[in-house]
C-alpha cells in the first residue's frame, strides 16, 4: 500500500528556519515524481513544486522560486520542504503528494498534511 | 504559466441532481487535466486523471471529459457524500497549476 507520511504540525516564528517531511512508503521512491501544495486558512491549492527522487530533477512554480527549497533523500524514502527565514504569510497547511503514474500524471496519493503556524 | 479557470465558484444542488463543473486552461494541455475532491479538513482526492479516467476507487457516477482548453467534471446523481470543493488541475507543463475551486453546497 503507498503511504505518504508527513511529519508533524509546526509552531515558529518569523524569521525562523522550518524544514517538514514526506516519508514514502510501499512503492519505489525514486521511481515517482513527489509534489508539494499549500493551501493557506481558508483557500485553494497552490502547486509549490515537485521533485524526482531518482536524479533529484526539480521544478518549482515561479511564485515559490527562491522562497522555499525542496529536497529528497532517497536512502531514508523522504522528500522534504524547507524555508531559511518564514514569514506570517507562510501559515498554511502543505501536503506532500505523489504523481499517480509519469510526469504528466495526477496527484494520486496524498500525505496528511502538515499544519505550519508562523506568528510572533 | 497556464491559467486554470473553474466556473462556477460555487453551487448549491440536492441529492440526486446531476451536477457539471467547468475547467478552462489558458492554453492548450491536450488531455493533461485532472480533477480532485476535498473535503473540510481532509487531504484532497484524484477523481479524474488524464481529462477522462477515472482513478480506482472512485464511483462511476463520476466522470469528465473534454481535451485542449476546456473540460468538464459531471456528477451524474449528487450523494451525500458528493458535497465537498472540486479542483481541476493542469499536468501538462510546469507549475502544474490548479483551478481555483467549486464548492458544492446543499
Amino acid at each position: 500500500e503507498v503511504q505518504l507520511v508527513q511529519s508533524g504540525a509546526e509552531v515558529k516564528k518569523p524569521g525562523e528556519s522550518l524544514k517538514i517531511s514526506c516519508k514514502g512508503s510501499g512503492y519505489s521512491f525514486t521511481s515517482y515524481w513527489i509534489g508539494w501544495v499549500r493551501q493557506m486558512p481558508g483557500k485553494g491549492l497552490e502547486w509549490m513544486g515537485i521533485i524526482y527522487p531518482g536524479d533529484s530533477d526539480t521544478r518549482y512554480s515561479p511564485s515559490f522560486q527562491g522562497q522555499v527549497t525542496i529536497s529528497a533523500d532517497k536512502s531514508i524514502s523522504t522528500a522534504y520542504l524547507q524555508w531559511s527565514s518564514l514569514k506570517a504569510s507562510d501559515t498554511a497547511m502543505y501536503y506532500c503528494a505523489r504523481h499517480r503514474d509519469g510526469y504528466n500524471s495526477g496527484l494520486g496519493y496524498w500525505g496528511q498534511g502538515t499544519l505550519v503556524t508562523v506568528s510572533s | 504559466d497556464i491559467q486554470m479557470t473553474q466556473s462556477p465558484s460555487s453551487l448549491c444542488a440536492s441529492v440526486g441532481d446531476r451536477v457539471t463543473i467547468t475547467c478552462r486552461a489558458s492554453q492548450s494541455i491536450s488531455s493533461c487535466l485532472n480533477w480532485y475532491q476535498q473535503k473540510p479538513g481532509k487531504a484532497p482526492n484524484l477523481l479524474i486523471y488524464a481529462a477522462s479516467s477515472l482513478q480506482s476507487g472512485v464511483p462511476s457516477r463520476f466522470s469528465g471529459s473534454g481535451s485542449g482548453t476546456d473540460f468538464t467534471l459531471t456528477i451524474s446523481s449528487l450523494q451525500p457524500e458528493d458535497f465537498a470543493t472540486y479542483y481541476c488541475q493542469q499536468s501538462y507543463s510546469s507549475p502544474q497549476t490548479f483551478g481555483q475551486g467549486t464548492k458544492v453546497e446543499i
